[in-house]
């Protein structure tokens, strides 16, 4: 099955500093979402982007397709931000709603 | 709009007991997915219903049904419980049924089997 790999797995970072994360997957993708995990447990979506740049108040996100990789820019780092992202993808074979996540990254924001 | 409900929040369960976990999703979806999270093997994909029918199906073993009612609304089972099925389980739904949609998750049902 298809493989992906975040990095880093642990950020720490002051208020007000800005991140990039960064999704790596194996093969090609029709379907690429970034959801934050708070610490209650609940997956938030960020971006459904399986390729393209959008961008959502301090946060944006970028998929190559053709290379494989999305990252996701987080600026201007709030407390509020902290907690894991993960990156999930779907192949176009998989119908419907199979995602296939990768580990996350944890994110920390000190004050 | 509501968004997706998981119910109960928390639950405690002994070995070779069943349980079952229930999901509302956004009013106006159709599809509901389930996902298993736990810290050793991370989010896992386990099962998705659209209109009542199983669409799709993870790895797990056949102890793992689920079930989706008319009005959209999902349960899913797991019967003789073992302790490697303490986890967080998490519904998604969207808007169905095409595919590649954007997925809600709900805030979870946190099984811990003893």
């Amino acid at each position: 099955g298809i493989q992906v790999e975040q990095s880093p797995p642990d950020l720490i970072l002051q208020e007000g500093a800005n991140s990039t994360l960064r999704c790596n997957f194996s093969d090609s993708v029709n379907n690429l979402q970034w959801f934050h995990q708070n610490p209650w447990g609940q997956l938030i979506n960020l971006f459904y982007i399986p390729s393209g740049t959008k961008q959502n108040g301090r946060l944006s996100a970028t998929t190559v397709a053709t290379e494989r990789y999305s990252l996701l820019y987080i600026s201007s780092s709030q407390t509020t931000d902290s907690g894991v992202y993960f990156c999930a993808v779907g192949r176009e074979e998989t119908s419907g709603s199979r995602l296939t996540f990768g580990e996350g990254t944890q994110l920390t924001v000190n004050p | 709009k509501a968004g997706v409900t998981q119910t109960p929040r928390y639950l405690i369960k002994t070995r070779g007991q069943q349980v079952t976990l229930s999901c509302s999703p956004i009013s106006g979806h159709r599809s509901v997915s389930w996902y298993q999270q736990t810290p050793g093997q991370g989010l896992q994909f386990l099962f998705e219903y659209f209109s009542e029918t199983q669409r799709n199906k993870g790895n797990f073993p056949g102890r793992f049904s689920g079930r989706q009612f008319s009005n959209s609304r999902s349960e899913m089972n797991v019967s003789t419980l073992e302790l490697g099925d303490s986890a967080l389980y998490l519904c998604a739904s969207s808007l169905g049924p095409v595919d590649n949609e954007k997925l809600f998750f709900g805030s979870g049902t946190q099984l811990s089997v003893l």
